[in-house]
């Protein structure tokens, strides 16, 4: 089954320890994002990539890190997590071309207290 | 930045019609999207359009585009208690690839 999957859905956390949130696609897909999503704002994007080794800051790209070492995978770096980056983190891939269509995770909901 | 604006909520009753509308920002946009979004779960792609067509229907679903006043809208017919969910307009920028700006979002509730 082609999916995008996240890792972890849940975590509860506290200011400054670091943590990683992991994303993994089974598409070959070349462009991987990662957005936030806050109520009132949509989603807005923090990192993406359009291939391996190729990692470029997205609108809101403060405090968050990425890699691309891998095609498939798309891990999501916060090395001192602080409150404001509360919110619902969701993984996608798309094939480089086409209509653009964006798959999905199901999504990381972090709390940082 | 760009701003693709959506009205955050609407309500309809069961088996009416639902419209939802999205404003944009870049003229030259290449494709259009409408995505939705369940309780708990991530996005999901319903329709898009083509930035060369005016109007596109799937089913129940109609996507109508003025690129003149670079408006956007999702029109479903008899909406069920299943459409319940929030709707997010999308555009690709220009040279932008894969790169998409997303609005805030519609939460759509269907009351019987």
């Amino acid at each position: 089954e082609a999916q995008v999957t996240q890792n972890p859905r849940y975590l509860i956390t506290v200011t400054g320890k670091k943590l990683t949130v992991t994303c993994s696609q089974n598409m070959n897909h070349e462009y991987m994002s990662w957005y936030r999503q806050d109520p009132g704002l949509g989603l807005r994007q923090i990192y993406y990539s359009m291939n391996v080794e190729v990692t470029d800051k997205g609108d809101v790209p403060e405090g968050y890190k990425v890699s691309r070492k891998e095609k498939r995978n798309f891990p999501l770096i916060l090395e001192s997590p602080s409150p404001n980056q509360t919110s619902l983190y969701f993984c996608a891939s798309a094939r480089t071309g086409g209509n653009g269509e964006l798959f999905f995770g199901e999504g990381s909901r972090l709390t940082v207290l | 930045g760009e701003d693709v604006e959506q009205s955050l909520f609407l309500s309809v009753r069961e088996g009416d019609s639902s419209v939802i509308n999205c404003t944009y920002t870049d003229s030259s946009s290449t494709y259009l999207y409408w995505y939705k979004q369940e309780p708990g779960a991530g996005l999901q792609l319903l329709t898009y359009i083509f930035s060369n067509m005016d109007m596109k229907q799937d089913q129940r679903l109609t996507v109508l585009l003025n690129k003149k006043d670079k408006h956007l809208s999702l029109r479903i017919a008899d909406t069920q208690t299943g459409d319940s969910a929030i709707y997010f307009c999308a555009e690709s920028l220009t040279g932008g690839g894969n790169k998409l700006t997303f609005g805030t979002g519609t939460q759509l509730k269907v009351e019987l």
